[in-house]
């Protein structure tokens, strides 16, 4: 069965401190993805970055990194000099292309950044 | 600004109204889907069309009827919800159905129903 956990509900920081948001998922397919979605307090899903199963590159993206390990299934978040903006909900989620099934959200992790 | 258009932004409603949620792409995709978000919960997907047609529908109840009348629109009728059906109803769309799963979703920002 397919499962996303996000260990992390809330997290508060101060400006300018480096967070890391955690997500491990499991799945019994070979072929999948990853996402990371940003939810601000407007309301709608931001899609941040999207990780297929076969492609172990870190990637990074201006103040933004995401650390894939296959062989501990997590697929961590990393904001860099964190800013007031980033405060928002963040859901890791993964994607079975093989099942066809929509993606599967973990529960998110919220995260405040206070100046 | 998000690519996705729902209105209305908040609806209130009594458990005998009849209501709809309208949402609109202009990027020629071809997926639309509405998902279903409460309070400090993720979204849960509730539909999904696919060139026009009904792909899947996630034993959402009677209560909630989805239309697509053309490639660009998706509405989402409501009709003797219940309190519990109080959430945040997010539209969504991908290029494909495909792509929707090995791909990104275009979530627009929501419309916030409230059931009395």
């Amino acid at each position: 069965a397919q499962k996303v956990t996000q260990a992390q509900t809330e997290i508060s920081v101060v400006e300018k401190e480096d967070v890391t948001l955690d997500c491990v998922y499991e799945t019994r397919d070979t072929t999948y993805y990853l996402f990371w979605y940003k939810q601000p307090p407007s309301g709608e899903l931001v899609f941040l970055i999207r990780r297929n199963s076969f492609d172990e590159q870190n990637e990074i993206s201006g103040r933004y990194s995401w650390n894939f390990q296959k062989s501990t299934s997590s697929f961590n978040f990393t904001i860099t000099a964190s800013q007031v903006v980033d405060s928002a909900v963040y859901f890791c989620a993964l994607s079975d292309y093989q099942a066809g099934t929509a993606l599967i959200f973990g529960k998110g992790t919220t995260l405040s950044v206070s100046s | 600004d998000t690519e996705v258009t729902q209105t209305p932004k908040h609806l209130v409603m009594g458990m005998t109204n009849k209501k709809s949620l309208k949402c609109e792409q202009h990027m020629g995709h071809r997926a639309m889907y509405w998902y279903k978000q409460k309070a400090k919960k993720p979204p849960e997907l509730m539909f999904v069309y696919s060139y026009e047609k009904l792909s899947i529908n996630e034993s959402v109840p009677s209560r909630f009827s989805p239309e697509c009348p053309n490639s660009s629109l998706l509405n989402l009728h409501l009709h003797a919800l219940q309190p519990e059906d109080s959430a945040l109803y997010l539209c969504a769309s991908s290029q494909t159905e495909g792509t929707g799963r090995a791909g990104e979703l275009f979530f627009g920002e929501g419309s916030r129903l409230t059931v009395l």
